[in-house]
């Protein structure tokens, strides 16, 4: 079946940092790759995607690359910030049509220290 | 654009009680989903709609009802409020990619 697994946390880094998420999936067919983040007390936001084999998805300094040959998606931030310190989900999509269901991973707990 | 509404953003209930979490959106999104959020079992979907008129269970639908009479509204009702079923819930929707977009969340405690 589909799932996603992440590293589990929590990870905590000092402020500007170089952070490693790592995300890896099972999935049939080609699925689609998502990462969200869930600031303390609030609902998720998706932070970056990416659709295809080789598609690197960023925003607000987070990277991540859909590798199919490892079937990872690890997330990356060069330098990362006190105000990052938040939850990160992993998802995944295969879905057809209007069915848009998303595979979860657990989450992973961010706290960076200035 | 409001988004994904959800209210109220907090609710304590007497085991046995009934009540109906709201949840709306202004996006046109065909998709909506509803899901529980407990701490160390990530997020677990109860029930989705793929559009108006149309619902399906997801991973823990027992003891929760929705429908979907409207493209913009997705209530979750708790037919007899159990302690198991405290929880922080979060309403979602859908655009034609997939992204998924969240309500803030209702924390519900069940005594």
């Amino acid at each position: 079946g589909n799932s996603v697994t992440q590293m589990e946390g929590p990870v905590t880094l000092s402020e500007e940092a170089f952070l490693t998420i790592n995300c890896t999936y099972t999935a049939t067919g080609y699925p689609s790759l998502f990462w969200y983040v869930q600031y303390p007390g609030e609902g998720l936001q998706l932070l970056l995607k990416a659709t295809k084999a080789d598609d690197k998805g960023s925003n607000k300094g987070f990277e991540a690359t859909y590798r199919k040959e490892t079937t990872s998606f690890h997330l990356e931030k060069g330098s990362v910030q006190v105000s990052d310190s938040a939850v990160y989900f992993c998802a995944l999509s295969v879905s057809p049509g209007n069915n848009r269901k998303l595979i979860w991973g657990l989450g992973t707990s961010l706290a960076v220290n200035p | 654009n409001a988004g994904v509404t959800q209210t109220p953003k907090f609710q304590v209930l007497k085991t046995g009680q009934s009540m109906t979490l709201q949840c709306a959106q202004d996006m046109n999104h065909e998709y909506m989903s509803w899901y529980r959020q407990d701490p160390g079992m990530g997020l677990r979907l109860i029930h989705y709609s793929v559009g108006a008129g149309i619902t399906d269970q997801g991973e823990v639908p027992n003891g929760y009802n929705v429908s979907r009479s409207t493209t913009e509204d997705f209530p979750l009702r708790l037919l007899s409020a159990a302690p198991s079923q405290t929880s922080v819930y979060f309403c979602a929707s859908s655009d034609q990619a997939g992204s998924q977009f969240f309500g803030p969340g209702t924390r519900l405690t069940v005594l």
